[in-house]
């Protein structure tokens, strides 16, 4: 079955301790990225990724980092997550202009 | 980069009546334009899309319609029902390059 894997599904962390959350695609697409939901703010995109080693900042990639070593894995680590991070995250993959398939999403909460 | 702007912000309807969602975009280089329904818990999944050499596409209840010399496109249910009840996203691509998402729109259908 063609999916989008995100773990854990629900996360919550204290100020300034280091995390990652894990994406995982099986449908070989070159694109991966992450997003963020907040309210009435629809889904902002951090960091996408177009291929293997090669990643951009998007619209909001502030605090965070990602790394693409392989085609498959797309993980996004926050180094020092703050209040302002709390958000529901999502990763997607896709081809080049083609339809994105989004993982279930990853519920942080930093107090 | 691509700016999308997505209106109404919340839509309620009657179950049986249609429903409308519009969006505008800023760059003239994109060319696809998809539309994802985000249920309740659960990740964005693709409905219906369109690409720029097309006017207008059909899918059973629902279609989307593409204005390109006006830069917008909506997105039209028809005949709701109760299942029709989520949050709805527009977004646009330049060609190679990353989707952008409008705001959303929360559709609630009443019984």
């Amino acid at each position: 079955e063609a999916q989008v894997t995100q773990n854990p599904r629900y996360l919550i962390t204290v100020t300034g301790k280091k995390l990652t959350v894990t994406c995982s695609q099986n449908m070989n697409h070159e694109y991966m990225s992450w997003y963020r939901q907040d309210p009435g703010l629809g889904l902002r995109q951090i960091y996408y990724s177009m291929n293997v080693e090669v990643t951009d900042k998007g619209d909001v990639p502030e605090g965070y980092k990602v790394s693409r070593k392989e085609k498959r894995n797309f993980p996004l680590i926050l180094e020092s997550p703050s209040p302002n991070q709390t958000s529901l995250y999502f990763c997607a993959s896709n081809r080049s202009g083609q339809e994105a398939f989004f993982g279930q999403g990853t519920r942080l909460t930093v107090v | 980069g691509e700016n999308v702007e997505q209106h109404p912000s919340t839509l309620s309807v009657q179950e049986g009546d249609s429903a409308v969602i519009k969006c505008t975009y800023s760059d003239s280089a994109s060319n696809y334009f998809p539309w994802y329904k985000q249920e309740l818990g659960k990740g964005p999944q693709l409905i219906i899309d369109i690409r720029s050499n097309v006017g207008e596409k059909k899918d059973q209840r629902i279609a989307v319609t593409l204005n390109k010399t006006a830069k917008h496109f909506s997105l039209h249910i028809t005949e709701t029902q109760p299942e029709d009840s989520a949050v709805y996203f527009c977004a646009a691509s330049i060609p190679d390059y990353k989707l952008s998402f409008g705001a959303g729109t929360t559709v609630t259908v009443r019984a």
